[in-house]
């Protein structure tokens, strides 16, 4: 099955410094790959999600960048601010209506990010 | 429209007994998951279902049951509870799947279950 591997486990960064987080997945038939955010005691929640078809997606401070080749992907946070202090999850997932694994999002083991005031 | 939600938010067991885990939503979504969260094992998926009627086991079912009788809920038993079941369940939802990609996964508030 699939196996996700996200780095680093935690991050600190000072507000307004840029954050990087990346994540290597295995199965290269992963065509779906989702970040979320949890705050403590709270839900994940979808920040920003890239297809396969495309390499690279911006959502204003946010951005997400695929390398298939590489199998890796990694989630690029700028001009960071207090309130982006979260356990962040990186996802990978088969296509869907590709039989055993599909529809299912594996997970990384999260990163904290840490944005200090 | 309240999207995802859980019952119970808490809830406390002893060793050996049984309860079942509640998750609705009102999307009109085919797709429901179940998932624990331990700390520092991410999200871990224990049985999910594609539609009504149908289940199926994830990558850490052992020890819990599922049923999708209705298109809106799906439940997750624990039929003797163990302290290893000690965790945060967390139900989520998605769209059927389009142009051959999973769709977003939408979550509901989590439970959190202590097994003493």
């Amino acid at each position: 099955g699939e196996n996700v591997e996200q780095h680093p486990s935690t991050l600190s960064v000072q507000e307004g410094d840029s954050a990087v987080i990346k994540c290597t997945y295995s199965d290269s038939a992963s065509n779906y790959f989702p970040w979320y955010k949890q705050e403590l005691g709270k839900r994940p929640q979808l920040i920003i999600d890239i297809r396969s078809n495309v390499g690279e997606k911006k959502d204003q401070r946010i951005a997400v960048t695929l390398n298939k080749t590489a199998k890796h992907f990694s989630l690029h946070i700028t001009e960071t601010q207090p309130e982006d202090s979260a356990v962040y999850f990186c996802a990978a997932s088969r296509p869907a209506y590709s039989g055993a694994g599909s529809y299912q999002l594996t997970f990384g083991k999260g990163t904290k990010l840490s944005v200090i005031p | 429209n309240a999207g995802v939600t859980q019952t119970p938010k808490f809830r406390v067991l002893k060793t050996g007994q049984s309860m079942t885990l509640l998750c609705a939503q009102d999307m009109n979504h085919e797709y429901m998951y179940w998932y624990r969260q331990d700390p520092g094992m991410g999200l871990r998926l224990i049985h999910y279902s594609v539609g009504e009627g149908t289940t199926a086991k994830g990558e850490v079912p052992d020890g819990y049951n599922v049923s999708r009788l209705k298109k809106q809920n799906f439940l997750l038993g624990l039929e003797s509870a163990a302290p290893s079941q000690t965790s945060v369940y967390f139900c989520a939802s998605s769209q059927t799947p389009g142009q051959g990609f999973t769709d977003t996964q939408y979550f509901g508030p989590g439970t959190r279950l202590t097994v003493l």
